[in-house]
């Protein structure tokens, strides 16, 4: 049964700093994974979705890597500002049983201005 | 723009009642899905549907009960039988079911349930 972790579960930066968040995954066939940020009180806003076939993916600031043979994913914010404090999930969608996503249980960022 | 639309924002529900959370998408997306989001859980899924008239049972489906006669809606009843509804409910949908195909899934802004 594919079961994703995040760690860590919280993380506090100065504003400015570069930082990688991580995703772990049990299971490496996967059809994608996808990050999403979520607001208190919000709901999920999609990222960046990684295909299987791609290695990354990168939109502005952030860039999401995918390595399925250690079963691993990483979300680099470049140059980290107040406005980046959420909370990060990572999501992966199975390719075997029911093909529905399994998410992490997040990272809460806090940016320190 | 497309999107999902869930209502009530925020929605409180006295002992022994149901309650009915609304989710409406113009995404032409074929999947729905409702997930319950507890603090320092991750997202449960309760019900998830393929297909107009059609849906399945998730995770922790028990003290729900869901429809879905139009593609674009799939509303959620909490039901008396729920013990614990107070939560954070998302829905969600992807063009087709699961992850699959390539598609990821896009989500609502969240209705907050509270028993008073």
């Amino acid at each position: 049964k594919q079961e994703v972790t995040q760690i860590p579960a919280a993380l506090s930066v100065p504003e400015g700093e570069n930082l990688v968040l991580n995703c772990s995954f049990t299971d490496s066939a996967i059809y994608n994974l996808q990050w999403f940020r979520q607001d208190p009180g919000k709901g999920l806003t999609s990222l960046l979705l990684i295909q299987s076939s791609q290695r990354e993916q990168t939109s502005g600031r952030l860039n999401a890597s995918l390595d399925k043979s250690s079963g691993r994913s990483t979300l680099y914010i470049a140059a980290s500002q107040p406005g980046d404090s959420a909370t990060y999930l990572c999501a992966a969608a199975p390719t075997s049983g029911t093909y529905k996503y399994i998410f992490g249980t997040g990272t809460r960022l806090k940016v320190l201005a | 723009d497309g999107g999902i639309t869930q209502s009530p924002k925020y929605l409180f529900r006295k002992e022994g009642q149901n309650v009915t959370l609304s989710c409406e998408q113009n995404l032409n997306h074929d999947a729905m899905y409702w997930y319950r989001q507890d603090p320092g859980q991750g997202l449960r899924l309760i019900y998830y549907s393929q297909i107009v008239n059609d849906f399945q049972k998730g995770d922790i489906a028990e003290g729900y009960s869901v429809s879905r006669e139009k593609k674009e809606s799939f509303p959620l009843t909490v039901t008396s039988a729920q013990k614990n509804p107070t939560a954070f409910y998302l829905c969600a949908s992807s063009p087709q079911f699961g992850g699959s195909f390539g598609y990821g899934y896009t989500f609502g802004s969240g209705t907050r349930l509270t028993v008073v």
